[in-house]
């Protein structure tokens, strides 16, 4: 089956630092990648949209010089969590779009628990 | 605007109960509606979709209905077991699925022994 990697898993940090979070599709070539956060008890909530080469689509209200995405290969994506701040702390997912599947479902990581300090 | 309504917020069942969670939509756009099953401290994983040209899919114990008409679908768990115990988001996309996935706010279900 398709299967998504996220590293770390988890990742404590000091307020004001930076930290980056990788997305792997480990068996599979995946033309986009979406972010997610997620709060506790809530729902997923979508950051940008990330396709392999080129810039990323952020959501309203998602600030995207906080959130730097790079897609830089069929396989990999990053989110670079911007001098980060206790308000950010939350569950960060990402999922990957299989074009081997004619529906183009998208195959979700484990996650990233973030807490800032 | 929330474009996936989802009830109810919270679910018990007795185990070998039927679950039974709703979800509504309004973008007539939307042709793609899976179900996701997430466990606490886990990432969603696909339990089954469905695309409006079925009005019923099933897979093992889960079944999704979907009334286009009316523009519901819902998630049936058939013989529910404490190893269900999990939050079930709907979502719904445009474009066969690759568009961006909109979720529903989730049911937390809790499959009592």
């Amino acid at each position: 089956g398709a299967v998504v990697s996220q590293h770390p898993s988890r990742v404590i940090c000091k307020s004001g630092t930076s930290v980056k979070i990788e997305c792997r599709s480990l068996d599979f070539q995946a033309t986009t990648m979406f972010w997610y956060r997620q709060f506790p008890k809530q729902s997923l909530m979508l950051m940008a949209t990330s396709n392999e080469g080129s810039k990323a689509t952020y959501e309203q209200g998602v600030e995207k010089d906080k959130f730097l995405i790079n897609h830089a290969s069929l396989t990999l994506s990053t989110l670079t969590v911007t001098s980060a701040h206790p308000e950010d702390s939350s569950f960060y997912i990402c999922s990957a779009d299989s074009s081997r599947t004619p529906i183009g479902e998208q195959f979700f990581g484990p996650g990233t628990r973030l807490t800032v300090l | 605007q929330q474009q996936v309504k989802q009830s109810p917020q919270s679910l018990i069942v007795q185990k070998g109960g039927i679950s039974i969670i709703n979800c509504a939509y309004e973008n007539t756009a939307f042709d793609y509606f899976p179900w996701y099953q997430q466990f606490p401290g886990k990432g969603p994983a696909l339990l089954i979709a469905i695309r409006p040209d079925v009005s019923e899919k099933k897979e093992g114990r889960f079944t999704i209905s979907f009334n286009k008409s009316a523009k519901q679908f819902s998630l049936h768990i058939m013989d529910s077991q404490p190893g269900d115990s999990a939050t079930y988001f709907c979502a719904a996309s445009a474009q066969g699925g690759s568009e961006k996935l909109v979720f529903g706010k989730g049911t937390k279900l809790t499959v009592n022994p």
